[in-house]
């Protein structure tokens, strides 16, 4: 079974450009996230979709960040325009439930590692 | 609100010595779960473990073992006889209950390296 999967694995381009990460869920989970890492600091909560639904957008940074989740499968995170405090690790993470209890592990995929120059 | 404190930025040990990273952690929630992930040098994040405020007892998986303590808000994570591929950064992580979102807060991360 193919894990959450994300592309690209990095991307470099000048400050005021424009960048579209796409993250494919592993299939059948309704909860997909992004995280992202910020210059070595610690992975910082951005968005919550069930299904195509943003549930909690609360971690996203500012209106230059939009994600969209068409169709209740891939995500896309797009930056626009890109500014240097951008730069970082950006991490999807999927799961069928939500963590709970007993359920709802997380799984992450390797992350697009984003360099505004 | 929740936080996650990883104190060791960094941490180098030689192949076969055991290995403790600390985790301590804050909340005001009495139900909560607190993880810990292991990021390979490929980049992604692997999950380790998931602990539920309501079982403090220790865990032991291979050479990994959790110590986890309510009394000081912690949860260690132990490597006994490291070896060159446990060199990784390590995330511990909580999420409170009353988050529908269920989003974990991260620490900073502990960057193991394990010398041969």
């Amino acid at each position: 079974e193919a894990g959450v999967t994300q592309f690209p694995s990095h991307s470099v381009i000048e400050k005021g450009q424009t960048v579209t990460l796409r993250c494919d869920p592993i299939s059948g989970h309704d909860n997909l996230y992004w995280y992202r890492r910020v210059m070595g600091k610690e992975i910082k909560f951005l968005l919550h979709f069930v299904k195509e639904s943003k549930q909690d957008e609360s971690g996203m940074p500012n209106n230059r960040f939009l994600a969209e989740r068409t169709g209740g499968t891939y995500s896309t995170l797009k930056v626009q325009p890109a500014e240097l405090e951008d730069s970082g690790v950006y991490f999807c993470a999927s799961s069928q439930e939500r963590p709970g209890w007993d359920t709802g592990e997380l799984f992450f995929g390797e992350g697009s590692r984003l360099t505004v120059l | 609100a929740q936080k996650v404190t990883q104190a060791q930025t960094e941490i180098s040990v030689v192949e076969k010595e055991d290995v403790t990273l600390d985790c301590v952690y804050e909340t005001r929630d009495t139900t909560y779960y607190l993880f810990w992930y292991k990021q390979p040098p490929s980049g992604e994040l692997v999950f380790l473990i998931r602990r539920n405020s309501f079982d403090e007892q220790n865990e032991i998986s291979g050479r990994y073992s959790w110590n986890f303590q309510k009394s000081t808000s912690s949860f260690n994570f132990t490597i006994t006889a490291s070896q060159v591929v446990d060199s990784a950064v390590y995330f511990c992580a909580l999420s409170e209950a009353t988050d529908s979102a269920r989003q974990l807060t991260f620490g900073s991360g502990t960057q193991l390296t394990v010398l041969p």
